[in-house]
């Protein structure tokens, strides 16, 4: 148990539908970022969050979006699914030590595994 | 743009040997790395971080950075087959809007 939780924790969409994935940080991680990851490949930055701004973005198009709320939830949107949006998706939190890197040690929660037929 | 180099593997090494694994960076701007353990199906989980030159120890594990050769390494003595995951290196951030940036990460199989 990360204390990073994800939900669900599997789903099955249909391409071209929409799905909200959630996610529910540590009490106090002020950051949250999400990630895809392929079978086989390494997590793959999708966007971060930052007391609730969207505070970078990987190379993913307008059709990933998110929010962050103030009691460290978040989510995952993703309209119009494509085949290729099957991996499994992680969010990780961290708490922002200010200029101390371990402060960016993110702790993943155990992920949701997307399949879009 | 942070670059991170892994051999995927897989590394098959007998259990009770020492399992080596290798990770090179392109931005010389690195100052410090993440090593995490990725089980298969589960969620990569922190086991080391290394901020200076040298080795870093910590139980079984020992990780190395070299900064002049940009590559960062992760020793994994007495090998047991819990240690069998995909392990990923990623330069921690310099900053806290920076994002984490792995490579494809090894797979290790530690073989009774």
């Amino acid at each position: 148990e990360t204390g990073v939780t994800q939900s669900p924790t599997h789903l099955i969409k249909t391409r071209g539908q929409q799905v909200t994935l959630r996610c529910s940080s540590q009490s106090g991680h002020n950051t949250v970022s999400w990630y895809q990851q392929a079978l086989g490949q390494g997590p793959q930055f999708i966007f971060q969050y930052y007391r609730e701004e969207e505070n970078g973005r990987g190379n993913f198009p307008p059709r990933f979006s998110g929010l962050q709320f103030p009691n460290y939830s978040s989510e995952l949107n993703v309209n119009a699914l494509e085949l290729d949006d099957s991996a499994l998706y992680l969010c990780a939190s961290s708490l922002d030590l200010g200029t101390d890197p371990r402060g960016y040690g993110y702790t993943f929660g155990s992920g949701t595994r997307l399949t879009v037929v | 743009q942070k670059e991170v180099e892994q051999n995927s593997g897989p590394l098959s090494v007998p259990e009770g040997a020492i399992a080596s694994l290798n990770c090179t960076y392109s931005d010389r701007g690195s100052q410090s790395f993440f090593w995490y353990r990725q089980y298969s199906g589960k969620s990569p989980e922190l086991i080391m971080f290394i901020y200076s030159n040298g080795d870093k120890e910590d139980g079984r594990f020992t990780a190395q950075l070299n900064k002049a050769s940009q590559y960062v390494s992760l020793l994994i003595r007495d090998s047991q087959p819990s240690d069998s995951a995909t392990y990923l290196c990623a330069p921690a951030p310099n900053f806290g809007n920076e994002k984490l940036t792995f490579g494809t990460g090894t797979r290790l199989t530690i073989i009774p």
